[in-house]
């Protein structure tokens, strides 16, 4: 398995491109998230989804957009690029813990490491 | 403001002590706890969980410890090693529903040769 990928690795964009994260796991994980993570600071989630066609807010949505049409596929949308948006992105998988034996253990792809200029 | 915090954002230590990194959170419906460990560049990595019908569980060289009563939780490294080191986040959720995970700002833990 190649667990969560993650790409592109790296990103500079000017303030107003657009652009998608993509990430895929196939791990047949039910539950996918977008965390990202400013410099010296935790996670903070973006948005989640608990499975194919359902998505729903996290923390610090705004800026961005997901969609969820697969099990193995959750691209994280931005829109109109920001300074504020520079940022490490992590996306995550799961499954739930009812099914997982009682461990919700995350796994986490490589980050996209975003630089709006 | 975040429901899980850090007490102390940095941590030194020799090669071969015991590390202790420490947690409080403030969500008293969270039930369910995890420790990760984020390399320089990596993602974060899981470490331990802990249930909330437990005060204690081990792995191999790490121990998590939750004192529901003061919201606190502990990480316990023993014989730390320099590939120790690294940040480490606590993460609190409410298990079922989404399940999703808070997350502190995160100990960077560093093991002195």
């Amino acid at each position: 398995n190649a667990g969560v990928t993650q790409t592109p690795k790296f990103r500079i964009l000017k303030i107003g491109q657009s652009m998608t994260l993509q990430c895929t796991q196939d791990m047949n994980h039910n539950y996918m998230y977008w965390y990202r993570q400013d410099p010296g600071m935790g996670l903070k989630l973006i948005y989640y989804s608990v499975g194919a066609g359902i998505t729903d807010k996290g923390e610090v949505p705004n800026g961005y957009n997901v969609s969820r049409s697969t099990t193995e596929d959750f691209p994280l949308r931005l829109e109109l690029a920001a300074p504020s948006q520079t940022s490490v992105y992590f996306c995550a998988s799961s499954y739930p813990l009812k099914t997982s034996g009682g461990h919700n253990e995350q796994f986490f792809g490589p980050g996209t490491r975003l630089t709006v200029l | 403001g975040e429901s899980v915090g850090l007490h102390l954002p940095t941590l030194s230590v020799q090669e071969g002590d015991n590390s202790i990194i420490n947690c409080a959170y403030s969500n008293s419906a969270s039930d369910y706890f995890i420790w990760y460990k984020q390399e320089s560049g990596k993602g974060p990595q899981f470490i331990i969980d802990i249930r909330s019908n437990m005060d204690k569980r081990q792995g191999q060289r790490v121990t998590v410890l939750l004192n529901k009563t003061v919201k606190h939780l502990s990480l316990q490294i023993a014989a730390t090693q320099p590939g120790d080191s690294a940040v480490y986040f606590c993460a609190e959720t409410v298990q079922g529903g989404s399940e999703k995970l808070v997350f502190g700002k995160g100990t960077k833990l560093t093991v002195n040769p």
